[in-house]
């Protein structure tokens, strides 16, 4: 049974350039959270996606916007990049909505974001 | 609003020695409760969690934790760590919200 996965690993960007993150749920999982984690910190939550719908949202500007597709994968997309953008993503995946289970978050490795 | 209180940020103990992270919240529902383990360059791992029942909760990697409602408190212990356990950990609450971190404490365990 495969974890959370997500791609890149790394990744390199320029300030103002745009970047998108991909992440696959664990089997029968069908929400999608993602976090974001500077270095030193523990992780913000950013947003929520569940049935190719933002439910919820984190205290993070319109410059971070994201997908869900009907395969239940999400992207995570930021535009205008800043030097504070570099931190670790984190997606997690949860469900299915309605048990208990659904509160419980599976993690992916991450994708380390560098902003030079 | 819900926070999350991670008393210590660094926690240095020898090895098979007892460990106890510490971790606070405050909420104004019933929460669910969890503790996560970083290790480095990784993503986070679930350690253990409450949501009902009781509230000695047990774990994977011998870990175990207690949830004490009038303390407001998810502290986190081992009977006898090892070298492996040194890591970042992260408490975190939910009340079917997304979840709330505390800003991890880490674990150094010397040989």
């Amino acid at each position: 049974d495969a974890g959370v996965t997500q791609s890149p690993t790394h990744l390199i960007k320029t300030r103002g350039q745009q970047v998108t993150l991909r992440c696959s749920p664990k089997s029968g999982h069908d929400t999608v959270s993602w976090y974001q984690q500077a270095l030193g910190q523990g992780p913000q939550f950013i947003f929520q996606y569940y049935e190719e719908e933002e439910r919820q949202r984190g205290n993070f500007p319109d410059r971070f916007s994201g997908h869900q597709f009907p395969n239940y994968s999400s992207e995570l997309n930021v535009n205008a990049l800043l030097l504070g953008d570099s931190a670790l993503y984190l997606c997690a995946s949860s469900g299915p909505l309605g048990a208990i289970s659904t509160d419980t978050q599976y993690f992916g490795p991450g994708t380390r974001l560098t902003v030079l | 609003a819900q926070s999350v209180t991670q008393l210590d940020s660094q926690v240095p103990v020898f090895e098979e020695a007892p460990v106890e992270l510490r971790c606070n919240y405050s909420s104004s529902v019933s929460v669910y409760l969890f503790w996560y383990v970083q290790y480095p360059n990784q993503g986070l791992q679930l350690l253990l969690k409450y949501l009902s029942g009781s509230t000695l909760v047990k774990g994977i990697n011998g870990f175990e934790a207690e949830f004490n409602k009038s303390q407001t408190s998810f502290h986190l212990r081992k009977p006898s760590v090892h070298i492996s356990d040194t890591a970042e950990y992260f408490c975190a609450v939910s009340d079917r919200t997304p979840l709330v971190f505390g800003k991890g404490t880490r674990l150094s365990v010397i040989a």
